[in-house]
């Protein structure tokens, strides 16, 4: 069975920083591009970020460029998202998903298959 | 504001046939596939359809997508009172980004 849970959330002040995993099993880890979506209390999913099987490939949505860092471990089946600098636009639940891409291009697509519980990340002071 | 536009809310009743739009632009969904999510409350999202008209295993055939041009749809048949919940829409971007629409919530009379 797929499984995917994410951990790290919590409160932070505006400014700080905030690292949060992802847990995967049940599948070869090392296969798929995976993701980070957020979503805002009430409000829409936003996609932050993908990285590639290796990690060698990473994609961000311009509002988190320069702050946020996706990253993997594939030894040990888990990702992450390095977060700094945040703000308060950037609370949210922050969800961990397992990714598709298209195989004639390479890139990743919004095909999201398995997701996590989802972690709560909120930014005040 | 989202780069692909959803109606933010649709209704119907039951057994009902109801459609949601999703409009973007030829960068997203005129050069790529489109995607369907629905979520329940106080769920994590799930996938519904997947390159605009497939549905994967488990998902009813009650729910179905299209695509033309810089639009997709999807159509809920024989609405059911579970079937309430948020659907979005989403698409990779030329620019190297995913989009999601904004989101529409369906609501069973």
């Amino acid at each position: 069975e797929v499984q995917l849970v994410e951990s790290g959330g919590g409160l932070v002040q505006p400014g700080g920083s905030l690292r949060l995993s992802c847990a995967a099993s049940g599948f070869t880890f090392s296969s798929y591009w995976m993701s980070w979506v957020r979503q805002a209390p009430g409000k829409g999913l936003e996609w932050v970020a993908n990285i590639k099987q290796d990690g060698s490939e990473k994609y961000y949505v311009d509002s988190v460029k320069g702050r946020f860092t996706i990253s993997r471990d594939n030894a040990k089946n888990s990702l992450y998202l390095q977060m700094n600098s945040l703000r308060a636009e950037d609370t949210a639940v922050y969800y961990c998903a397992r990714a598709d891409y298209d195989i004639l291009t390479g890139y990743p697509t919004p095909l999201f298959d398995y997701w996590g519980q989802g972690t709560l990340v909120t930014v005040s002071s | 504001q989202s780069v692909l536009t959803q109606p933010p809310s649709a209704s119907g009743t039951p057994g009902q046939r109801v459609t949601i739009s999703c409009s973007g632009s030829s960068s997203n969904i005129g050069s790529n596939y489109v995607y369907w999510y629905q979520q329940l409350p106080g769920t994590a999202p799930k996938l519904l359809i997947y390159r605009n008209n497939q549905r994967p295993s488990g998902v009813p055939d009650r729910f179905s997508g299209s695509k033309s041009g810089t639009s997709a749809s999807l159509a809920i048949s024989g609405l059911r009172s579970e079937d309430e919940a948020d659907y979005y829409c989403a698409a990779w971007d030329d620019s190297l980004s995913a989009l999601f629409g904004g989101g529409t919530k369906l609501t069973v009379l």
